[in-house]
């Protein structure tokens, strides 16, 4: 079975600071790979995916995030964070073939503190 | 802009009791899908809809039903609740993959809370 781990639950981080949110998948065949955002008391907002191509890929927001399909990761980095970047992270898995169903992580929490 | 709305913010109900979780979706999107949010879990599928009246079970659909009757409209259905199924559940909407990928949309989710 396809499962995704995020190492990290809770990240606390001060305002300009970077940050790591760290995600591994595990999955024998090709996968898509996403980030989602959930802000206080909001739904969940895609805020960037790795279909094909550039193993890097970024955000308007100033979040990147690396495909390595050696190591099965897709760490979410950001060089110095906002306060408005306080909010609940979830890294997510589509196998290919599995129609648009979407496997994801437990979530880690950043808590940007002034 | 896409919407994807739920009846209900907060919700309390009795165990035994059946309750309805209704999610409408404004962009005619044949997708329809029902997800469970529990710290340190993530966000759980519970069942998916790829047309009217069709649907398919997800990870985790034990106690729970869905009826999808009109194509912009996916309702959850707990037909006996129990205080397992306090959680936060999120409704998300998408056009279907066709080989691509096509986003899914969420709603802002109902808190349930069954006493």
């Amino acid at each position: 079975a396809q499962s995704v781990t995020q190492l990290d639950s809770q990240v606390p981080v001060f305002e300009e600071a970077p940050v790591e949110l760290r995600c591994n998948y595990s999955s024998s065949v090709s996968v898509y790979l996403f980030w989602y955002v959930q802000y206080p008391n909001q739904g969940l907002q895609l805020l960037l995916k790795y279909l094909s191509g550039s193993t890097l890929v970024e955000s308007i927001n100033g979040f990147e995030a690396e495909f390595n399909k050696s190591q099965t990761s897709f760490h979410l980095r950001k060089p110095s964070v906002h306060i408005s970047d306080t909010a609940e992270y979830f890294c997510a898995v589509r196998k290919l073939g599995a129609g648009n169903k979407l496997t994801f992580g437990g979530g880690t929490r950043v808590l940007v503190k002034p | 802009d896409v919407k994807v709305t739920q009846s209900s913010r907060y919700l309390v109900k009795r165990t035994g009791e059946k309750v309805f979780l209704e999610c409408v979706q404004d962009m005619d999107h044949e997708n329809m899908f029902w997800y469970r949010q529990d710290p340190g879990l993530g966000l759980r599928l519970i069942y998916f809809s790829y047309d009217v009246k069709m649907k398919e079970k997800g990870d985790i659909p034990e106690g729970y039903s869905v009826s999808r009757e009109k194509k912009e409209r996916f309702s959850l259905i707990l037909e006996s609740a129990s205080t397992n199924q306090t959680s936060m559940y999120l409704c998300a909407s998408s056009f279907p993959s066709s080989g691509s990928y096509n986003e899914q949309f969420f709603g802002p989710g109902t808190r349930l809370t069954v006493l």
